[in-house]
């Protein structure tokens, strides 16, 4: 079946730093991916669609130069936290459509193991 | 964007079935009802989805109501292991990003 990686899985930084995350998929080609951000004890909240070969769309209040997305290939897609802050710390999670997966499983999401970033 | 509603949290015990409703009384006709569940520290994996035809797979059964405003996931022998939150998600033939609700959290007694 289709599978997303992520990585790192977990990332401590000090503050003003800023990290990158990585999310692959392994055995498609993903043309869409997801970002998501989800605190403690909260719901998944979706921060970006990521497009391959084009600039990413970000959902309202999320600033678009603090998290950089870069979709360069049709299997990877990176988010950069820049210049972290204790209040960006948190579960990050990527996911992608396998669009061969037929018509009716064409809407279906693989999501990555996430990774938790904790800003010091 | 169609909403679902859920219960907040659900108790079962092991071996036995859990049935988790889920309520979406403005679902339109080319929306898919979806199925997601996040395991502690995971991220979420796709159960199962649907129209308007109950569907079985080795992980679960849907049951969708006839008027398809409400819908029920069930798994049939609860194990430690399927303790998570489940999420219902309706997803349109024209949507492209799947959003996530507060879910049901499923607890599994040993």
């Amino acid at each position: 079946g289709a599978v997303v990686s992520q990585h790192p899985s977990w990332v401590i930084c000090k503050s003003g730093t800023s990290v990158k995350i990585e999310c692959r998929s392994l055995d498609f080609q993903a043309t869409t991916m997801f970002w998501y951000r989800q605190f403690p004890k909260q719901s998944l909240m979706l921060m970006a669609t990521s497009n391959e070969g084009s600039k990413a769309t970000y959902e309202q209040g999320v600033e678009k130069d603090k998290f950089l997305i870069n979709h360069a290939s049709l299997t990877l897609s990176t988010l950069t936290v820049t210049s972290a802050h204790p209040e960006d710390s948190s579960f990050y999670i990527c996911s992608a459509r396998d669009r061969g997966r037929g018509l009716t499983g064409a809407n279906v999401l693989t999501f990555g193991a996430g990774s938790r970033l904790t800003v010091l | 964007d169609a909403k679902t509603t859920q219960p907040n949290s659900m108790e079962s015990n092991e071996e036995e079935p859990v049935h988790l409703p889920c309520n979406h009384s403005t679902i339109s006709g080319t929306d898919y009802i979806h199925w997601y569940r996040q395991l502690p520290s995971q991220g979420p994996e796709y159960v199962i989805h649907g129209l308007t035809s109950n569907v079985n797979n080795r992980m679960a059964s849907l049951a969708i109501a006839e008027d398809r405003k409400s819908s029920t996931l069930i798994l049939h022998r609860a194990t430690l292991r399927d303790a998570a939150v489940y999420y219902c998600i309706l997803f349109g033939s024209n949507d492209y990003k799947l959003s996530f609700g507060a879910g049901t959290t499923v607890t599994v007694r040993a």
